[in-house]
């Protein structure tokens, strides 16, 4: 069964705490990204990969940080720097290039609250 | 700086009408153009993509494109209460080398019954 996932569904931290949100997928895509999603808000990009051991900083990367150790992981580390990270993340995955090399697929998102 | 504009809604249609959701875009330089619906709670779902000028049909659904005037737009029709959702806008374009999708707020859709 192709697709994204992401864990953990709900995740709760602490002032002061890095957490980590995994994203994994079996699509065999190149390009994965990071968005987060406030309401009333477009999403905003957060850092993206389009091969494995690179990665670039998206529109809003302070206060996060990435690795892409694998084709098929690219967790995120929301780390304590950023001060206002409640919000809905979500990851996607795409393939560069090709005809529909732009198109991008969503894992189910990670929801995250500050205590 | 590349935008997506989205009238937020929400848009009501009833049930069984077409409903038309629109979206502009600033950069003359995008290429492909997305529509996705997100459900309350979830995450965004793919409903098609187009990239030439004109319309392109898949069920009941119909994107068109009109690149002179910077215009996206989705039909839909025999619009049913399950289409009740967000659908997004999004326009991928090149920024600095990278291939950038940029995604507009939404417009809430709501079907009556």
């Amino acid at each position: 069964d192709g697709g994204i996932t992401q864990s953990p569904k709900y995740l709760f931290r602490k002032e002061g705490q890095n957490v980590t949100l995994s994203c994994e997928q079996n699509l065999n895509h190149d390009a994965m990204y990071w968005y987060r999603q406030d309401p009333g808000q477009g999403l905003r990009l957060i850092y993206y990969s389009q091969i494995v051991n690179d990665f670039q900083k998206g529109d809003i990367a302070e206060g996060y940080s990435v690795s892409r150790e694998k084709k098929e992981s690219f967790p995120l580390t929301v780390t304590s720097a950023q001060k206002n990270p409640t919000a809905f993340y979500l990851c996607a995955s795409g393939t560069t290039p090709g005809p529909d090399w732009d198109t991008q697929y969503f894992g189910p998102g990670t929801r995250l609250t500050v205590l | 700086q590349k935008e997506v504009e989205q009238n937020s809604g929400p848009l009501s249609v009833p049930e069984g009408a077409i409903a038309s959701l629109n979206c502009t875009y600033s950069d003359r330089g995008s290429q492909s153009f997305f529509w996705y619906r997100q459900y309350s709670g979830k995450s965004p779902e793919l409903i098609m993509f187009i990239y030439s000028n004109g319309d392109k049909e898949d069920g009941r659904f119909t994107a068109q494109l009109n690149k002179a005037s910077q215009y996206v737009s989705l039909l839909i029709r025999d619009s049913q209460p399950s289409d009740s959702a967000t659908y997004l806008c999004a326009g991928s374009g090149d920024s600095g080398g990278y291939q950038k999708v940029t995604f507009g707020i939404g417009t809430k859709l709501q079907v009556i019954p």
